[in-house]
């Protein structure tokens, strides 16, 4: 079945050094979408990448959707703890768009 | 600007017990969600339902149902709650249409012994 994976499952920086996730999908994605879960909480949405290549920048958040439309990656420049959360990414499933498929998360913990 | 709620933030409940988690929705959307949230395995979709009286499995449905008699309430039931049903479960609700944000809500923590 289709799956989206993301790596790495966890990564612990300290304040002000650069996070990266990536994720990796079996199958091509029509668009991929952006998710951040705080500690307790429950995942909000980022952003919405639709274009093959595109570039989409959050403050010190990057987004990228690859050429091939399978992959996508977040990047977060000097990092505050305020970044602390499960980054995930999700894709419509390929047997019908109403629903998403969510990779398997990326834990960022900072330390002051 | 409270969109997706849900019954309750803790339950604790008795192995073989009926449970009903509850998620109300107030943007009027079509699409409503139930997931399972467990460490080192992200979302897990129970079912999903796209209208009124609609629902399709999601990836992990046994041992669940689910109900929705009105558009802005989704429930989900477990029939005879078993040990391994303790976990997070969260609600969401995303317009029809390709490109629509999810919107979930705040997560119930249910802990079955």
């Amino acid at each position: 079945g289709q799956q989206v994976m993301q790596i790495p499952q966890y990564q612990h920086v300290q304040e002000g050094e650069d996070f990266t996730t990536y994720c990796n999908s079996s199958t091509t994605l029509s668009n991929i979408q952006w998710y951040k879960q705080r500690p307790g909480g429950h995942p909000v949405f980022l952003i919405q990448l639709v274009k093959s290549g595109e570039v989409k920048k959050q403050k010190r958040l990057t987004f990228q959707f690859g050429e091939a439309k399978k992959n996508s990656s977040l990047h977060i420049t000097a990092t505050q703890t305020t970044d602390v959360g499960t980054y995930f990414c999700a894709g419509p499933g390929n047997t019908g768009f109403q629903k998403l498929v969510f990779g398997t998360g990326t834990r960022l913990l900072v330390s002051p | 600007d409270v969109k997706v709620t849900q019954s309750s933030r803790y339950l604790v409940k008795r192995t073989g017990e009926k449970v009903f988690l509850e998620c109300v929705q107030d943007m009027d959307h079509e699409n409503m969600f139930w997931y399972r949230q467990d460490p080192g395995l992200g979302l897990r979709l129970i079912y999903f339902s796209y209208d009124v009286k609609m629902k399709e499995k999601g990836d992990i449905p046994e041992g669940y149902s689910v109900s929705r008699e009105k558009k802005e309430r989704f429930s989900l039931i477990l029939e005879s709650a078993s040990t391994n049903q303790t976990s997070m479960y969260l609600c969401a609700a995303r317009a029809a249409g390709m490109g629509y944000e999810q919107y979930f809500g705040p997560g119930t923590r249910l802990t079955v012994t």
